[in-house]
């Protein structure tokens, strides 16, 4: 089964890091852009990074300069390097893989994990 | 950065009724826009991409029409398990935004 499973959430103080991982089953981490969405509690979803297969990021303004994203492929892992933290960053965080429709992206994202929870707070 | 606007923020309808919900950009996104459904506790859901592509697996009671700026979601017959917030996201340009979300809730 093609699936994502996120881990490394937790309670980390203002200032602090943390480093999410993201495992990917059935399929290729580097056959797909990958993504990180985040939602803050109670709020909507916010894209926070994507991780193309040529090896090119992107980051939202919020995040630019103090996460990172990356990928291991002899894991099969995405992750997502998180320094500076904030508490405007509390959110569960998911990663989301990149759709593609006869070799061409879709740009929907079309495999999510189940998220795993970031909270930033002393 | 390309802010994109849903409205309504929630609506409430009934069983078998259609709903539409409605997302503009900020400028022209070259329909690249995806529609996903969201359940509470739950990860989002692809429904549709590049504006009225339906995403394999999901019933054909949903749709997604519109170009350049304007952009709606249509739930024809709307099914029990379709009360959830939707969220339109556009891809043309970073950074990629989401819509600020509508619940769709029971009457």
């Amino acid at each position: 089964e093609v699936q994502l499973v996120e881990s490394g959430g937790g309670l980390v103080q203002p200032g602090g890091s943390l480093r999410l991982s993201c495992a990917a089953s059935e399929f290729s981490v580097n056959s797909h852009y990958m993504n990180w969405v985040r939602q803050a509690p109670g709020k909507g979803l916010e894209w926070v990074s994507v991780l193309y297969r040529g090896g090119n990021t992107y980051y939202a303004g919020s995040v630019k300069g103090r996460f990172t994203i990356s990928r291991d492929i002899s894991k099969n892992t995405l992750y997502l390097q998180m320094n500076s933290l904030r508490p405007e960053d509390t959110a569960t965080y998911y990663c989301a893989r990149g759709g593609y429709n006869n070799g061409s992206p879709t740009y929907g994202m079309d495999v999510w994990g189940q998220g795993t929870a970031v909270t930033v707070s002393s | 950065d390309t802010q994109m606007t849903q409205s309504p923020s929630s609506v409430s309808a009934s069983v078998g009724d259609s709903v539409t919900i409605t997302c503009r950009a900020s400028q022209v996104i070259n329909n690249l826009l995806a529609w996903y459904q969201q359940k509470p506790g739950k990860a989002p859901n692809l429904l549709i991409y590049t504006a009225s592509s339906l995403q394999s697996g999901v019933p054909s009671r949903f749709s997604g029409s519109g170009s350049g700026t304007d952009f709606t979601l249509t739930i024809t017959n709307l099914q029990p398990e379709d009360f959830a917030t939707y969220y339109c996201q556009q891809a043309n340009s970073f950074p990629w935004e989401f819509g600020q979300g509508t619940k769709v809730e029971m009457k």
